[in-house]
C-alpha cells in the first residue's frame, strides 16, 4: 500500500459527460501528479501540483483540468468525454516540488470506461 | 524529437536466467532524470529507480542492477536471478524538456 488512495475505482459513462476523479496523498507529499494510461497511447503525464499550484504539464488536454485544494487532495476533470478518454488514470505524490525530483508513490488508479 | 524507446515489447525467461531490459532515450537537455517503474498484474505501478544525467554511476539494489550509459543514451535495467514475481511491464521514463515522457514498456514473463 503506497498510501495513496483514488476514487472512484471504476468508472463507467457515456460520450460528452462529465467526470471528476478524485486523489489524495500520502500523508506529508505536497506534490500530485496525475498519468493516464491507455492502449492507444501507453503511459503519459498529464500535470503536476505542488501545494496547491500548477507545477508542470504534460500532454493534457484542454478538456481536461486539475486542482489542488487547501488540504492537498487533487482532482482530475474530465469533460466532453470521448471514448479514446477511455483509460487507467493514475495519481501520485511526492514530497517535494521539483517536478520528477523525487521519488513517486503511485495510487491504485481510477478505470475510467467510456460508452 | 524527444523520446524515449523500448525496443523489446515482450521477452520471456526461465526462473533464474539473468536479463537485460533495454531503454534509449534522446533528449537535447543536458540535465534531466531517468527513471524506471514495474507494473505487475495487479495493475499498480512501482518506482524503481531515479538516476540524474551527472551520475554515471551504476546502481545495484539486490537482484536489481541499472547501467547507465551517457555516451550511447541508454539506461538499462537487468534482473540477475530472476524470480516468477518479477514478471510485469516495465518502464523506462525520462524527464524531458518540461515534459515526462515514458517508453512503451517491456512485458517481462519468468517461466517456472
Amino acid at each position: 500500500d503506497s498510501g495513496v488512495t483514488q476514487t472512484p475505482k471504476h468508472l463507467i459513462t457515456a460520450t460528452g459527460q462529465r467526470v471528476t476523479l478524485r486523489c489524495s496523498p500520502r500523508s506529508g507529499d505536497l506534490s500530485v501528479y496525475w498519468y493516464q494510461q491507455s492502449l492507444d497511447q501507453g503511459l503519459q503525464f498529464l500535470i503536476q501540483y505542488y501545494n496547491g499550484e500548477e507545477r508542470a504539464k504534460g500532454n493534457i488536454l484542454e478538456r481536461f483540468s486539475a486542482q489542488q485544494f487547501p488540504d492537498l487532495h487533487s482532482e482530475l476533470n474530465l469533460s466532453s468525454l470521448e471514448l479514446g478518454d477511455s483509460a487507467l488514470y493514475f495519481c501520485a505524490s511526492s514530497v517535494g516540488g521539483l517536478a520528477f525530483n523525487n521519488e513517486q508513490f503511485f495510487g491504485p488508479g481510477t478505470r475510467l470506461t467510456v460508452l | 524529437a524527444q523520446k524515449v524507446t523500448q525496443a523489446q515489447t515482450e521477452i520471456s525467461v526461465v526462473e533464474k536466467e539473468d536479463v537485460t531490459l533495454d531503454c534509449v532515450y534522446e533528449t537535447r537537455d543536458t540535465t534531466y532524470y531517468l527513471f524506471w517503474y514495474k507494473q505487475p498484474p495487479s495493475g499498480e505501478l512501482v518506482f524503481l529507480i531515479r538516476r540524474n544525467s551527472f551520475d554515471e554511476q551504476n546502481e545495484i539494489s539486490g537482484r536489481y542492477s541499472w547501467n547507465f550509459q551517457k555516451s550511447t543514451s541508454s539506461f538499462n535495467f537487468t534482473i540477475t536471478a530472476s524470480q516468477v514475481v518479477d514478471s510485469a511491464v516495465y518502464f523506462c521514463a525520462s524527464t524531458l524538456g518540461e515534459n515526462f515522457v515514458f517508453g512503451p514498456g517491456t512485458r517481462l514473463s519468468v517461466l517456472p
